[in-house]
């Protein structure tokens, strides 16, 4: 069966330090993958996704960027945290971009102090 | 692009009864309407979806139905469980893009 990883589970950083969260997929081959970002109050908010390595769309112009170096594995970047990027993010999966019946991963919450 | 408004934000319901959730889409060309439950601290998980050649569905106390027409359709609770409270969202998905979610709607069920 299916799983996805995703971790930390929390992170506290501070102002101006990097970002890189990681998610993993196991059980399937060239899934597609996405990163949304969970503020209070503010739904689930689309980052990025990606339907193949080196095939990542951008949603929202931001602080933050994203990387496929391998077929299963989805990481989430920031050179500089700002205090604004602290929330709740969210990894998942679906097998064809287009296609719904997303699995999310169980979430990383970051505070940036 | 896609955007997806969703109401009301929070509900407060007794056990038993029925809950009713709306949301309206703006983008025609979507054909998939999914709903998410998430409990606290953990990720969202699928329960009901619909997409956009059928009217309703239907899976024992929760339904969905969809209006194409005024793009909008709802989520419906039926009997409802003190473990059914949660935060529930709906999304809307046109292919080739990624779903595009509303905001939520915090569901309390009291017995």
């Amino acid at each position: 069966s299916q799983t996805i990883h995703q971790w930390p589970a929390t992170l506290v950083q501070p102002v101006g330090s990097p970002l890189s969260l990681e998610c993993t997929v196991e059980g399937t081959s060239n899934p597609n993958l996405y990163w949304y970002r969970q503020a209070a109050g503010r739904g689930l908010q689309l980052l990025f996704y990606s339907i193949g390595i080196d095939q990542i769309s951008s949603e929202v112009p931001q602080n933050l960027s994203a990387s496929r170096p391998q077929d299963r594995q989805f990481i989430l970047s920031s050179k500089k945290l700002l205090l604004s990027d602290s929330g709740f993010y969210l990894c998942a999966w679906s097998v064809r971009v287009g296609d719904g019946g997303y699995t999310f991963g169980s979430g990383t919450r970051l505070t940036v102090v | 692009g896609e955007n997806v408004e969703q109401h009301p934000s929070t509900l407060s319901v007794q056990e038993g009864d029925s809950a009713v959730i709306k949301c309206t889409y703006s983008d025609s060309a979507s054909n998939y309407f999914p709903w998410y439950k998430q409990e606290l601290g953990k990720g969202p998980q699928l329960i009901i979806d619909i997409r956009s050649n059928v009217g309703e569905k239907k899976d024992q106390r929760i339904a969905v139905t969809l209006n194409k027409t005024a793009k909008h359709f709802s989520l419906h609770i039926t009997e409802t469980q003190p473990e059914d409270s949660a935060v529930y969202f709906c999304a809307a998905l046109k292919a080739g893009t990624a779903l595009i979610f509303g905001k939520g709607t915090t569901l309390s069920v009291s017995s």
